[in-house]
């Protein structure tokens, strides 16, 4: 049983334009969401989060929403570069009961930007 | 320095050979995790250590040995595997008993490409 899901496996996108990925999840304990990058040959890197007592969180170009009623975020890049091309793997945790060291990964979504 | 190392890159064992992954961090992290990435599919957690102690076991076979001989290394000590083995393995650490440090904002290495003949 997946509790977190991206169900777009691929994004194609033109530079300078938005990129939206989204995410849903199952599990009503999640309450920590993460986006990961991830290059080929590469490990995934940390991007941003949000708490579930947030709506938004920005850092630069990037943007994640939370719709809590939805079970439902996203994550924004505007504007897009092609230097943004890779896999973005949503992920969730639970703060409480000392397991927040647990992440539930989604499948991802390969971006791509062309130039 | 915020990187996690993996040595080696790539590794092809058979199925009766023991080997070892190793990983190092140097970011002062007292927790340190063993993922498997198969292709296509999400990393899958295996084992955890915090302050060098394990404290997780995902329900891995034993022919998965983990060992975190000191706060900044972590090893896998691989056994007599199968074909199905053959997978990405991901290191990854983070803090762990800091106020206000998330264990779950964790920093990831490159990985071993592992294949088991």
């Amino acid at each position: 049983d997946q509790q977190v899901k991206q169900n777009s496996p691929s994004l194609s996108v033109q530079e300078g334009r938005i990129s939206i990925l989204n995410c849903d999840y199952t599990n009503s304990m999640f309450d920590y969401f993460l986006w990961y990058k991830k290059y080929p040959a590469e490990g995934p890197t940390f991007l941003i989060s949000i708490s579930s007592i947030k709506d938004k969180n920005e850092d630069g170009r990037f943007t994640v929403f939370l719709n809590k009623s939805a079970k439902h975020l996203s994550l924004h890049i505007v504007p897009s570069q092609p230097g943004d091309s890779a896999v973005y793997f949503c992920a969730a945790s639970v703060t409480g009961g000392g397991s927040n060291y647990k992440l539930t990964f989604g499948k991802g979504t390969l971006l791509t930007v062309n130039p | 320095d915020t990187e996690v190392t993996q040595t080696p890159k790539h590794l092809v064992m058979g199925m009766t050979n023991k080997k070892s992954l190793k990983c190092e961090q140097h970011m002062g992290h007292r927790a340190m995790y063993w993922y498997k990435q198969k292709a296509k599919k999400p990393p899958e957690l295996m084992f955890v250590y915090s302050y060098e102690k394990l404290s997780i076991n995902e329900s891995v076979p034993s022919r998965f040995s983990p060992e975190c001989p000191n706060s900044s290394l972590l090893n896998l000590h691989l056994h007599a595997l199968q074909p199905e083995d053959s997978a990405l393995y991901l290191c990854a650490s983070s803090q762990w008993g800091l106020a206000g440090a998330r264990r779950d904002e964790q920093y990831f290495g490159p990985g071993t490409r592992l294949t088991v003949t």
